[in-house]
């Protein structure tokens, strides 16, 4: 199983900062990585696939970059509504897909 | 708009089974674009991917839980199920179903849980 790390566990940023969210994966998942945003309550929301390309009518605030075992999650300008818990997923390794445990972006 | 939803017991006794639907609405659970599948989240922690299923019947289970999960799907109802037997405390979540956007799920035609339900409660105690 690939195990995926998030750091840090929780980022306090003020609206309008940048955030910088990494995602480390145990072994090699190539580009095959995704971003999703859960708000509390609600179901999780795809933000990025192949780790750079943005789903449809999501912010250009937010990009995805990396490769390989190192990925990073990039909000340039945090807005009220981006604070959130924000999961990384490698789908590299079929069929046995995994998650990292999370990173939350609270208020600062 | 495609939407899903999320059906089943809230509260199953342990060793027993638990059977969830998704109901799909706004578009057809046989498109050949899609995979449809099921995730859950424990209380209070992260994402756990439990199984995939495509219009014709085929599946795909995430290894760790492949021996008690059924996923199943009834096209003319447009819906599509999740059975996981012999449960126990460790199997209380938040159910997710979710659309699978690729026509395959190997990863250069897969791209991403583009569309999910709101998440039902399932709570295993006698």
């Amino acid at each position: 199983e690939i195990v995926m790390t998030q750091s840090p566990a929780t980022l306090s940023v003020s609206p309008g900062e940048r955030a910088t969210l990494s995602c480390r994966a145990s072994q090699s998942v190539s580009s095959n990585l995704a971003w999703y945003q859960q708000k509390p309550g609600q179901a999780p929301r795809l933000l990025i696939y192949g780790a750079s390309t943005r789903a449809t009518g999501i912010p250009a605030r937010f990009s995805g970059s990396g490769s390989g075992t190192e990925f990073t999650l990039t909000i340039s300008s945090l807005q009220s509504e981006d604070f959130a818990v924000y999961y990384c997923q490698q789908y590299n390794n079929w069929p046995q897909w995994t998650f990292g445990q999370g990173t939350k972006v609270e208020i600062k | 708009q495609l939407q899903l939803q999320e059906s089943g017991p809230g509260l199953v006794k342990p060793s027993e089974t638990l059977s969830l639907t998704c109901t799909v609405s706004g578009g057809s659970i046989s498109s050949s674009s899609y995979y449809w599948g099921w995730i859950r989240q424990p209380p209070g922690k992260g994402l756990e991917w439990i199984g995939s299923i495509y219009y014709s019947g085929s599946t795909y289970y995430n290894p760790s839980l492949k021996s008690r999960v059924t996923i199943s799907v009834d096209t003319s109802k447009n819906q599509f199920s999740l059975k996981l037997s012999s449960v126990t405390a460790a199997d209380t979540a938040v159910y997710y179903c979710a659309r699978l956007d690729g026509s395959s799920l190997s990863p250069n035609y897969y791209y991403g849980m583009d569309v999910w339900g709101q998440g039902t409660t399932v709570t295993v105690s006698s």
